[in-house]
């Protein structure tokens, strides 16, 4: 069974503060996905990360893929009350994903 | 069409009711899926239909009996259901090739007394 660690599960900052989330594994991932999710809704998926050392950006949000393709973090610049909601990253693994337990973030104005 | 639609959106049934969830995509996709979600927690995958045939079942009740009528549509029936088995009930569909992704509908909410 491939298992992904989220890290911090719950993270409350302030408008503007800088944030980083993290998904570690002990097992290789074809690709990994970073969704989110807000209340009341099906998770929407911001990206997928393919490639070993891969970085992808998305207006202030930042994916890294580990070069071992392992890991991945997930980084917000200047957080704002709109990006608050459930972050989950998804591992590809053979047939099916492994999801993260998931990070709430609050953003608070 | 770029959405997956589910419902309803809310449902409230009793221990000895039968119900359905129903769910459509019109984008071409041939993997679709059911998860149960409680609040806070990831997703936890229940079933995956591949091209119309069911190929994982992760060892989910009987009480849930899954359905794929066409390409476009996946059903969950429900009967004599529990307490805990109230949670949100998401739907997503996929490529083939799930290193896409998935796209999931909003869920419905289900509540059982």
């Amino acid at each position: 069974t491939q298992l992904l660690e989220q890290s911090p599960q719950f993270l409350s900052i302030q408008e503007g503060e800088n944030l980083t989330v993290y998904c570690n594994s002990s097992s290789v991932f074809s690709s990994l996905q970073w969704y989110r999710q807000e209340p009341g809704e099906g998770p929407v998926l911001l990206v997928t990360v393919v490639t070993g050392g891969e970085v992808k950006k998305l207006k202030r949000l930042t994916f890294q893929f580990g070069d071992a393709r392992k890991d991945s973090s997930l980084h917000i610049t200047a957080a704002q009350p709109g990006d608050t909601g459930l972050y989950l990253c998804a591992g590809v693994g053979p047939g099916k994903s492994t999801f993260g337990d998931g990070t709430t973030l609050t953003v608070k104005p | 069409d770029t959405e997956v639609t589910q419902t309803p959106k809310h449902l409230v049934m009793g221990m000895t009711n039968k119900k359905s969830l129903k769910c459509e995509q019109h984008m071409g996709h041939r993997a679709m899926y059911w998860y149960k979600q409680k609040a806070k927690k990831p997703p936890e995958l229940m079933f995956v239909y591949s091209y119309e045939k069911l190929s994982i079942n992760e060892s989910v009740p009987s009480r849930f009996s899954p359905e794929c009528p066409n390409s476009s549509l996946l059903n969950l029936h429900l009967h004599a259901l529990q307490p805990e088995d109230s949670a949100l009930y998401l739907c997503a569909s996929s490529e083939a090739d799930i290193n896409y992704g998935y796209t999931f509908g909003s869920g419905t909410r289900l509540t059982v007394v």
